[in-house]
């Protein structure tokens, strides 16, 4: 089946700008995570869901970040007022009940100029 | 934050050498997990190993823990050149109930032909 889907798969935006970078999670994966990652690193993870509600969001780095799966599915995360550090290759991944292991996407590689 | 180091930083080998990359962590953990990736882009899950294993294969990919030592060992026996990637470690740790994962910076093997 389908793997991880993520759009766009590029972005350039400009600094002050709100970006929505959008999930589409492995069918019947439950658990949906995003993670960024910037050249050089690993990736850091940022927000998790189990379903709809955000089991753990400790890992965004401040209130312009914010996430929301409203149906259990396709998740979008929304950057408002855009950084030129938030420039960062952004990840998602999914996982199904009972398993250990996250597939992740191919990416949106964010670039704030 | 990241858990893992891995090390080397970088390896560059021939085709048909091995090659041994090392990770260490910080908390406890249920298992940890390889994945590999290209470009910077999408990670491959490549293998996991739950803490009261101490080995485990898969292809030409064999995984050792020591959880007393909190360090684990990736070997890629009879390597080729399209296993060119970086290779990162990942543990889940305690934090959101070992649901989350805690990357290192990966290793970056090069295969020469």
């Amino acid at each position: 089946g389908a793997g991880v889907s993520q759009t766009p798969s590029n972005k350039v935006t400009e600094k002050g700008k709100y970006v929505e970078l959008r999930c589409d999670p492995i069918s019947g994966h439950t658990a949906l995570y995003w993670y960024r990652q910037s050249l050089g690193q690993g990736p850091e993870f940022l927000i998790y869901f189990q379903g709809t509600g955000a089991a753990d969001d400790s890992g965004l780095p401040n209130d312009r970040f914010f996430a929301v799966r409203p149906e259990g599915s396709v998740s979008t995360l929304k950057i408002q007022r855009t950084e030129r550090g938030d420039s960062a290759v952004y990840l998602c991944a999914s996982r199904m009940v009972g398993s250990d292991t996250q597939y992740f996407g191919p990416g949106t590689r964010l670039t704030v100029l | 934050s990241q858990q893992g180091e891995e090390d080397p930083q970088a390896l560059s080998i021939q085709e048909g050498e091995n090659a041994t990359m090392n990770c260490s962590y910080k908390t406890s953990i249920n298992n940890l997990q390889w994945y590999r990736q290209n470009s910077g882009r999408g990670l491959v899950h490549l293998i996991l190993i739950r803490s009261n294993e101490r080995e485990k294969h898969s292809g030409r990919l064999r995984v050792t823990l020591d959880t007393s030592k909190k360090s684990s060992s990736l070997l890629i026996t009879a390597s080729r050149a399209a296993d060119t990637a970086s290779y990162f470690c990942a543990t889940d740790g305690p934090n959101s109930g070992y649901s989350t994962l805690t990357f290192g910076k990966g290793t970056m093997l090069l295969v020469s032909p």
